[in-house]
Parts: structure tokens; sequence; C-alpha cells
């Protein structure tokens, strides 16, 4: 299974961009990565997902290089209502069945 | 649309007994799941399946039952309740179980034992 790591917190400030990493050393090929976004109290809610290079929708971009070891999710000139947990997801057939949401990353945005 | 709809939203139990946590959703998604959240942590896939009639186990499966007699609905049972099974449940669905398509979650069953 493709274990992801990526920082327990991180702080930022209002209309900041934001970047958070995460480490995938040992993606499969067929994998795909997928993030997450978490409210109190709420179901997690999806935001992106690539395979390389480089996604963009509405709400953030995800960058990918080409060995696909990390990922990094960004989030443009965030607002008090992005505090929230992001998880960054490994899917695959390595996965499959076993899929499992790791501790993510708290994002706390300041006035 | 309603999506995932996840009932009831709270419940306590008593050590010993036993429910059912019931999910539907109303989008045809062939793929639906059921995870756990303990404080602090992350999701921790318990069981899923890939169409009715279809289930299988996920990584923490033990004490826990479900059936996917429709496409719709895929409930969770808790057979004999323990403290450790207190926790938050999320149901979720997806199209197919393709690995390229989002997940859409519930809003949590919040399950105390006593």
């Amino acid at each position: 299974l493709a274990k992801t790591t990526q920082p327990i917190s991180m702080d930022s400030y209002e209309g900041q961009e934001v970047n958070i990493t995460c480490s995938h050393n040992n993606i499969a090929t067929n994998d795909y990565i997928t993030w997450y976004q978490q409210f109190p109290s709420q179901g997690p809610r999806f935001i992106i997902q690539g395979y390389k290079t480089k996604v963009t929708n509405e709400v953030a971009s995800l960058f990918i290089p080409a060995d696909r070891k990390s990922s990094t999710l960004s989030l443009p000139r965030v607002s008090l209502s992005d505090t929230a947990v992001y998880y960054c997801l490994v899917e695959g057939g390595t996965s499959y069945g076993k899929l499992t949401f790791g501790q993510g990353t708290i994002l706390t945005v300041h006035p | 649309n309603a999506g995932v709809t996840q009932t009831p939203k709270f419940q306590v139990l008593k050590t010993g007994q036993s429910m059912t946590l019931q999910c539907a959703q109303d989008m045809n998604h062939e793929y639906m799941s059921w995870y756990r959240q303990d404080p602090g942590m992350g999701l921790r896939l318990i069981h899923y399946s890939v169409g009715a009639g279809i289930t299988d186990q996920g990584e923490v499966p033990n004490g826990y039952n479900v059936s996917r007699s429709t496409t719709e609905d895929f409930p969770l049972r808790l057979l004999s309740a323990a403290p450790s099974q207190t926790s938050v449940y999320f149901c979720a669905s997806r199209v197919t179980q393709g690995f390229n398509q989002p997940q859409h979650f519930g809003d949590g069953t919040r399950l105390s034992i006593l």
C-alpha cells in the first residue's frame, strides 16, 4: 500500500496562497492522487484528483512531479472558511479495499 | 438531490446491544463503503460493496456486518456493541469502483457505547 505523509498542521492568513505537500514514495503505476477536505461534524468532501503533471479546478490546483513520489495541493487566496482538515490519498489497485485516510493536515486560516 | 443520507445522526448504546446504521444514496452509485473516524485520526475502511449483492471487508471489519440488497442502501450492523466501537461512522459512495472518481460522503453517525 502506498503510505502518505503530510504535515500535521499549517497556519496561514486570509488572502495568502497555501501549499500542502504530501509524500507517497511507493506510489504504484496505476494509483491516483486524491485530496479531500473535511470540516468539523461533516463528512470529507472531494477537492481534486490527479495522475500526473498539473490539474486545476475552480477550487484548487494539484501539482504532481514526474516521479509522482509527492504531490502539492495549492489553495489560492484562502479565506477563513478554508479552515479544515485536508487529506491526501493514493488510490489504486494496491489499496483496493484497504483505503485509509491518514491523519491529514489541519489548516488554520487567521484573519 | 439528497446525495448520501445517514441515519441516525446520533446514537447512544449500552455494551452488548445491537443496532443498524442506515445509509442510502440516490445517485445510482455502484460502489458504497463504510468508514469509522476516531478522535484526532483519519478514516479507516470497515466494509465496502461494489454492487448489489457483493460486499467485502476493509481494514477494520471485526464486529461489523453489512449487506447490499439494493443499489441504494448499504446498512452497517453492530452485532454486540463494545466501547471500542465508539466513533463517528461515515458512509460514502461513488459511481463505480474506479479510482478516478470522487467519493461522496454522508455527514456521519456519532455513536457512543457505554
